[in-house]
């Protein structure tokens, strides 16, 4: 259980366009999905925590005109590099965790990234 | 002071021996505790989690978490060149389960 699914994996965009990601729950409700941002060789860089039904909160320094979230449902959150640029390309990872009762945190779990590159 | 703390490496083992890997943490109100399997290029996978002190098996992991040292480690047995990867460490405070703190990862290289 407690799959995340991510598309596409892969893009290869120009500069000044715009790219969109999904970050799906499969088989659970997420009211919470979280972007990460990592850069070779670099440690997990949390962007924005993603809230359904209400806006997303963004971390100290990222551009929420430019990494626009929507958390349209339970089980999608989309993340869009809007004119993308080549200092943009780099490796997206979304994550959700199941919300538990209790005293303690369900772990978070990770799509499989999508690695973003613009020429 | 960092969140959470780990050793960069990168750690190596031989084949077949046991991998100590070590995290340390800076907030007492921490109280959940998950190590990460991160592949060159892949995003990370859980490996395990623990909540309560002492130690949590499970297979060749085991996660051993000692509160009022305030740290937490994984010990792999049985080292495979499979296992190289780079392990993070996260931690929950208990006020905010929407909040992960990561160390930056250990590298663990495995030698045939």
């Amino acid at each position: 259980g407690a799959v995340v699914s991510q598309h596409p994996s892969r893009v290869i965009c120009k500069s000044g366009t715009s790219v969109k990601i999904e970050c799906r729950s499969l088989d659970f409700q997420a009211t919470t999905m979280f972007w990460y941002r990592q850069f070779p060789k670099k440690s997990l860089m949390l962007m924005a925590t993603s809230n359904e039904g209400s806006k997303a909160t963004y971390e100290q320094g990222v551009e929420k005109d430019k990494f626009l979230i929507n958390h349209a449902s339970l089980t999608l959150s989309t993340l869009t590099v809007t004119s993308a640029h080549p200092e943009d390309s780099s490796f997206y990872i979304c994550s959700a965790r199941e919300e538990w009762q209790g005293a303690y945190s369900s772990p978070l779990h990770f799509g499989n990234g999508t690695r973003l590159t613009v020429t | 002071q960092k969140e959470v703390e780990q050793n960069s490496g990168p750690l190596s083992v031989p084949e077949g021996a046991i991998a100590s890997l070590n995290c340390t943490y800076s907030d007492r109100g921490s109280q959940s505790f998950f190590w990460y399997r991160q592949y060159s290029g892949k995003s990370p996978e859980l490996i395990m989690f623990i909540y309560s002190n002492g130690d949590k098996e499970d297979g060749r992991f085991t996660a051993q978490l000692n509160k009022a040292s305030q740290y937490v480690s994984l010990l792999i047995r049985d080292s495979q060149p499979s296992d190289s990867a780079t392990y993070l460490c996260a931690v929950i405070r208990r006020n905010n389960f929407n909040k992960f703190y990561f160390g930056s990862g250990t590298k663990l290289n495995v030698k045939p």
